[in-house]
């Protein structure tokens, strides 16, 4: 079987300081890891995937995430925050054994608020 | 949106009416999927497709019915809306080389009285 949690329901950080979004999972086998945001009223964006090779990912809007295979955990960060980046976070988990998207888990998803 | 609409974007019902949403792509992608949203349970899969004609059950498929004809269009129909379907709808794509990356729809906000 294969989970994801996302520990925090709302993070909350100041403009122009470091952000952290942090995402657990289990899986059998090797995992395939996903970050999406949603903005208000708006659908989810995909941000950025691990899929294999190095452990730091980078994806859009200055985001990046560390796949740390021996906590299980894939935590999304920005070294600098913008008000901008206010918005829900959603962190997803597949199992590379199990192919098609259905079989891909979403979390409760983390509000962000960054303030000025 | 990555080239994904959903109609209506709103929709308000009474209870015992059939509704059916409809989602179209114009990225020919194979996969489609429709979640629903709701607080404290993040995205939950209710059914998808591999293909026309060719779809399957999720994790929350009860009362919820779906079609596939065309490649570009997916249609979800809640047979006899409850006011437990009141939630926001949306429709995903995805391919398979790109290792099920799914890219979403905008939404629909179905409000059941």
């Amino acid at each position: 079987a294969q989970s994801v949690a996302q520990p925090e329901d709302q993070v909350n950080v100041a403009e122009g300081n470091p952000l952290t979004v942090k995402c657990t999972y289990s899986v059998s086998g090797n995992p395939y890891l996903f970050w999406y945001v949603q903005y208000p009223n708006r659908g989810l964006q995909f941000l950025l995937k691990y899929i294999t090779g190095d452990n730091l990912v980078k994806g859009s809007y200055g985001f990046e995430a560390e796949f740390n295979k021996s906590q299980t955990s894939f935590h999304l960060k920005k070294p600098s925050a913008l008000v901008s980046d206010s918005a829900l976070y959603f962190c997803a988990v597949r199992d590379a054994w199990n192919t098609g998207g259905f079989k891909t888990i979403f979390g409760a998803g983390t509000r962000l608020f960054v303030k000025a | 949106d990555a080239g994904i609409t959903q109609s209506p974007r709103h929709k308000v019902t009474e209870t015992g009416t059939p509704v059916t949403l409809r989602c179209h792509q114009t990225e020919n992608h194979r996969y489609m999927y429709w979640y629903r949203q709701d607080p404290g349970h993040g995205l939950r899969l209710i059914h998808y497709s591999y293909g026309v004609k060719d779809t399957d059950k999720g994790e929350v498929s009860d009362g919820y019915s779906v079609s596939r004809s065309k490649t570009e269009d997916f249609l979800l129909t809640l047979e006899s809306a409850t006011s437990s379907q009141t939630s926001v709808y949306f429709c995903a794509i995805s391919e398979v080389g790109e290792r099920e990356t799914q890219y979403f729809g905008p939404g629909t906000r179905l409000l059941v009285l």
